[in-house]
């Protein structure tokens, strides 16, 4: 069975400042998507970014960015110029047939 | 857009109650999902419906039963409640062509608590 592991429970970062979020996975399969989604207070769940497994390119969407390892099976996430906005929990997901997730990173921003 | 909607935000039960959480879509997805987040966890798979007359379990299917008579349509039911389903329970739906490369949408969700 295909698992999604976030070794981070929780994460802090200065405003303006640079972090990276780490999430591993383990699967058989060649052909995959890897998405993060942000869960802020108010529980909505909101995609940030996701990669396809066939593409090598990493996926960026504005401030947010991928280091995607297939190999090492990694998909960490790098948030740059971090804003207090940013604050919430991160999820890492893997998608074949359905979505399995990781349990969640805490992201804090301190002013 | 009204997206994905759930209801009741909020709910609380006696332990062996039994109750239906609602959930409905206006963009046309084929593909529904129920999850559940437990405290501090992420979220975990009960059921799945890729179009109207078709489910499948999830990770944790037990305790739960779903239909899907139309689209737009996706009720979780909890037959007998239990303590252990205490949770936060979201709805999704994504795109209809393939589940795998489209994000999901999902509802506010619904603050479940079984005393």
């Amino acid at each position: 069975a295909q698992t999604v592991t976030q070794s981070q429970p929780e994460m802090s970062v200065q405003e303006a400042e640079t972090v990276t979020l780490s999430c591993t996975y383990d699967t058989s399969e060649s052909d995959y998507y890897l998405f993060w989604y942000k869960q802020p207070p108010s529980r909505q769940m909101i995609l940030v970014i996701r990669q396809e497994a066939y593409k090598q390119q990493n996926a960026t969407e504005n401030r947010f960015s991928v280091n995607f390892q297939k190999a090492a099976k990694s998909f960490s996430l790098k948030i740059s110029d971090s804003q207090l906005g940013d604050a919430a929990m991160y999820f890492c997901a893997y998608s074949k047939n359905d979505m399995r997730f990781g349990a969640g990173t805490r992201l804090t921003v301190k002013p | 857009n009204a997206g994905v909607t759930q209801t009741p935000k909020f709910r609380i039960l006696k332990i062996g109650q039994s109750m239906t959480l609602q959930c409905t879509q206006d963009m046309n997805h084929n593909y529904m999902y129920w999850y559940r987040q437990d405290p501090g966890m992420g979220l975990k798979l009960i059921y799945y419906s890729v179009g109207a007359g078709i489910t499948d379990k999830g990770e944790v299917p037990n305790g739960y039963n779903v239909s899907r008579s139309t689209t737009e349509d996706f009720p979780l039911r909890l037959e007998l409640a239990a303590p252990s389903q205490t949770s936060v329970y979201f709805c999704a739906s994504s795109y209809p062509r393939t589940a795998s490369n489209q994000p999901q949408h999902f509802g506010d969700g619904t603050r479940l608590s079984i005393l």
